[in-house]
């Protein structure tokens, strides 16, 4: 079946640093690819999505490239803050009815 | 805005106790879903619906049961809570038809089973 795996984290970093949060996915065919951020104490919010290889998604400073050979979607910043703190979590689907697959999630911590 | 609405943020009951946890959406979206979320263990589908009265399990449907009886609400049911049942539970809600399949999530309701 569909999979998705990320760095769990935590990943602690200081203002200002680059970030990457590395996701691999397994699927068949074509999935679409997501971000989702969850700040502390919400409910999931999407950060970015592709729909096709070779789209970058972007939102908010991140940036993710859907890269089909490599069955990658990392996630990128070039200067993070404190408000970025949050768990991130990879996701896919295939469409259709079904819901999304989500990796376990990276909790990202930005220390002033 | 797409709106999902959990009707409780927080939850505390006791075992064997019948719990329900309450969605609603207000964009007409056909599809809804109830996620399990723990620590170390991501999001984890326990059922999700295509239709009103329509259902179907997800990954980890052992516990619970679900109603849909109108197309904005999705209700989760705990026919007998257990301490194994402590968890944060995310609803969530997307449109047919529309090939990013991006999902909408409620901010959670946090049950715990004492």
């Amino acid at each position: 079946g569909d999979s998705v795996t990320q760095m769990e984290g935590p990943v602690t970093l200081s203002e200002e640093a680059f970030l990457t949060i590395n996701c691999t996915y397994t699927a068949t065919g074509y999935p679409s690819l997501f971000w989702y951020v969850q700040y502390p104490g919400e409910g999931l919010q999407l950060l970015l999505k592709a729909t096709k290889a070779d789209d970058k998604g972007s939102n908010k400073g991140f940036e993710a490239t859907y890269r089909k050979e490599t069955t990658s979607f990392h996630l990128e910043k070039g200067s993070v803050q404190v408000s970025d703190s949050a768990v991130y979590f990879c996701a896919l689907t295939r469409g259709g009815a079904d819901g999304l697959t989500f990796g376990k999630g990276t909790h990202l911590i930005i220390q002033p | 805005d797409v709106k999902v609405t959990q009707s409780s943020r927080y939850l505390v009951k006791r075992t064997g106790e019948k719990v329900f946890l309450e969605c609603v959406q207000d964009m007409d979206h056909e599809n809804m879903f109830w996620y399990r979320q723990d620590p170390g263990l991501g999001l984890r589908l326990i059922y999700f619906s295509y239709d009103v009265k329509m259902k179907e399990k997800g990954d980890i449907p052992e516990g619970y049961s679900v109603s849909r009886e109108k197309k904005e609400r999705f209700s989760l049911i705990l026919e007998s809570a257990s301490t194994n049942q402590t968890s944060m539970y995310l609803c969530a809600s997307k449109t047919s038809g529309v090939y990013t399949g991006e999902l909408f999530f409620g901010e959670g309701s946090r049950l715990t089973v004492l």
